[in-house]
């Protein structure tokens, strides 16, 4: 078993939805990233976080350390929106090392 | 700031080839790393350093060479490419210390036919 898993790995949604993904990890952690990786292939940081919620614009990010869990919200998607996320752990034991998720990829049809 | 380059975007080597994939950061981050991506999998770690002159296996180190002469520069080698090094291969920096983000290169693709 991964250390972290992604649900969906696939998702194709329609302009203007609310979109939810998920990331489950099984190690104790330091931090939490979010990363998005567009079509071109460069990969950007959206969130790190350890605690509560980060809002950036129209994206969202929750953690839950007790239950292993974090989620990343699109409202009001775009288009634009369709990429790649990724979710990645910073284990406590792993100091400087990220573990990742195989990714979601989002598909958002006008 | 450039951020974090990588040169070559594209390459292909023949099996058993020998090539040097180079990452270079203008940000003074003591860590950096490199990482391939497969098909259906996630990010998987080669090889990091911790700042000059240090550096450690990833996950999938064989076959790869690194070393860390200055702040700024990690290249990777790959001694004899074999087809399962056909992958998209990304560098990454961070400053030091436990909770910092971590900026990406832009990406090298290589196939080894």
């Amino acid at each position: 078993k991964n250390e972290v898993e992604q649900s969906p790995q696939n998702l194709t949604a329609q302009e203007g939805e609310f979109i939810t993904i998920n990331c489950s990890y099984s190690v104790g952690i330091s931090a939490l990233h979010w990363l998005q990786q567009h079509p071109g292939g460069g990969i950007v940081s959206l969130f790190m976080l350890s605690s509560g919620k980060k809002k950036h614009g129209r994206l969202i990010a929750t953690i839950n350390i007790q239950e292993k869990h974090s989620s990343l919200h699109i409202t009001a998607s775009h288009p634009r929106d369709s990429a790649v996320y990724i979710c990645a752990v910073r284990s406590i034991q792993g100091a400087q090392k990220l573990v990742f998720g195989q990714g979601t990829r989002l598909t958002i049809n006008p | 700031n450039a951020g974090v380059t990588q040169t070559p975007k594209f390459q292909v080597l023949k099996t058993g080839q020998s090539m040097t994939l180079q990452c270079a950061q203008d940000m003074n981050h003591e860590y950096m790393s490199w990482y391939r991506q497969d098909p259906g999998m996630g990010l998987r770690l080669i090889h990091y350093s911790v700042g000059a002159g240090i550096t450690d296996q990833g996950e999938v180190p064989n076959g790869y060479n690194v070393s860390r002469s200055t702040t700024e520069d990690f290249p990777l080698r790959l001694l004899s490419a074999a087809p399962s090094q056909t992958s998209v291969y990304f560098c990454a920096s961070k400053p030091g210390g436990l909770s910092y983000e971590q900026y990406f290169g832009p990406g090298t693709r290589l196939t080894v036919t």
